[in-house]
């Protein structure tokens, strides 16, 4: 079965400084990963993917995050933090079965970020 | 290019009533999906839908939820006998023909179901 465990359901940091955020994955398959940003009352975005390709995947607005098969995981990182970071991140999982991607999210990590 | 659109953006429902939630993919994008998100949880599929055909309908309720994606007009997302259980925001997402491994899905901006 897949799954996806983001560690943290909040991170706090200050403006300017370094942003992690975790994600653990479990698939069967050669997965692809993603992480997605929610702004409050707002829609999905996609900040960048894993496609088997180079394991350190860089996304929009200064995110990447790194690919590491031996410990299953997938963490997000940012060099700093800006105000307009504060929202819901979302690591997903897509097992590639059926001939299609179901997505699989974690449950979230809610990132606030102080002056 | 608009984007997925989905509309209402909100719906306020009285217990027992109808819900009808409607999508329209992206332009050129023939695969919609349906997903599902509870207060302070992560989204969780609901239906996968080609035009016309269901193709993995695992995430759905087994009773009063259905959905369509005629072969014109929005993919649909009907509840009926909503209780307040079904409050939730429903997100759907849409993809090209020839779907393969790694392509990213494009989300709209969901409907937010309010059942009072």
């Amino acid at each position: 079965a897949q799954s996806v465990t983001q560690l943290d359901s909040h991170v706090s940091v200050s403006e300017g400084t370094p942003v992690l955020l975790r994600c653990n994955y479990s698939s069967s398959y050669s997965p692809s990963l993603f992480w997605y940003v929610q702004h409050p009352n707002k829609g999905l975005q996609l900040l960048l993917k894993y496609t088997s390709a180079a394991t350190l995947v860089k996304g929009i607005n200064g995110f990447e995050a790194e690919f590491k098969k031996s410990e299953t995981s997938f963490h997000l990182t940012k060099p700093s933090a800006h105000m307009s970071d504060a929202a819901e991140y979302f690591c997903v999982v897509s097992p590639f079965s059926g001939g299609y991607n179901k997505l699989i999210f974690g449950a979230g990590t809610r990132l606030a970020v102080h002056p | 290019n608009a984007g997925v659109m989905q509309n209402p953006r909100h719906l306020v429902r009285r217990r027992g009533q109808e819900a009808r939630l409607r999508c329209s993919p992206m332009k050129g994008h023939s695969h919609v999906y349906w997903y599902r998100q509870l207060p302070e949880e992560g989204l969780k599929f609901m239906v996968y839908l080609q035009k016309e055909n269901i193709i993995d309908e695992s995430g759905m309720p087994k009773e009063r939820f259905s959905a369509e994606f005629p072969k014109e007009g929005p993919s649909i997302l009907r509840i009926q006998q909503v209780v307040r259980g079904d409050s939730a925001a429903y997100f759907c997402a849409s993809s090209p023909e020839g779907f393969s491994k790694g392509y990213g899905y494009t989300f709209g901006s969901g409907t937010r179901l309010t059942v009072v």
